[in-house]
């Protein structure tokens, strides 16, 4: 079945740097990918929607200038949380399509120090 | 607008008892309804959909879930329950087939007791 990878599977910063997380569709092209967020034992937050060849769109109170979004192939999106904060940390998940069913990566622990 | 409910926190069960986990749904049109499981520090895993046909819908695992038009609901089950179910649970729905995101319940913790 298909696939979508995430990298890395945890990261830990300084505070003020940047990090990227990469998200693939390993078998299908994604022209949509999800960028979710999980506080702990919460549920999934949509934090954007990252669109192939256009820019993101991006829920309500999220920062967008803070979580940059590039989608510039139809098999890879990546997330930059730039300038990281403590309160940047937390669980990052991606999410494809391939209707109907939904693939979701392995998820990125990001831990701001 | 759509939305799940996951009316439970944390469900607590004995090893070797059935279980169910409650999920109800809010869409307008047909939806296509998943139950994912997710391990600590980990992604989710996918343990079944319905997207049309038969009510019941069996998926990995054991688990197999009812879901009901009338009442809107879609509650996972698993006949005989086992402490490696032990985990996070969450229902999620989509009514589009296309590159819609899936909008989740909040989560049930599912503690299987030895």
């Amino acid at each position: 079945g298909a696939v979508v990878s995430q990298h890395p599977s945890r990261v830990i910063c300084k505070s003020g740097t940047s990090v990227k997380i990469e998200c693939r569709s390993l078998d299908f092209q994604a022209t949509t990918m999800f960028w979710y967020r999980q506080f702990p034992k919460q549920s999934l937050m949509l934090m954007a929607t990252s669109n192939e060849g256009s820019k993101a769109t991006y829920e309500q109170g999220v920062e967008k200038d803070k979580f940059l979004i590039n989608h510039a192939s139809l098999t890879l999106s990546t997330l930059t949380v730039t300038s990281a904060h403590p309160e940047d940390s937390s669980f990052y998940i991606c999410s494809a399509r391939f209707a109907p069913e939904a693939f979701f990566g392995q998820g990125t622990r990001l831990t701001v120090v | 607008a759509q939305s799940v409910a996951q009316p439970e926190d944390q469900v607590n069960v004995a090893e070797g008892n059935p279980l169910t986990v409650k999920c109800t749904y809010s869409v307008s049109g047909n939806p296509y309804l998943f139950w994912y499981v997710q391990y600590p520090n980990r992604g989710l895993q996918f343990l079944l959909k319905y997207i049309t046909g038969d009510n019941l819908v069996k998926g990995s695992y054991g688990f197999e879930a009812e879901f009901n038009k009338s009442q809107t609901s879609f509650h996972l089950k698993k006949p005989s329950a086992l402490v490696s179910d032990s985990a996070l649970y969450f229902c999620a729905v989509s009514f589009i087939s296309g590159n819609t995101p899936l909008v989740f319940g909040k989560g049930t913790r599912l503690s299987v007791i030895a």
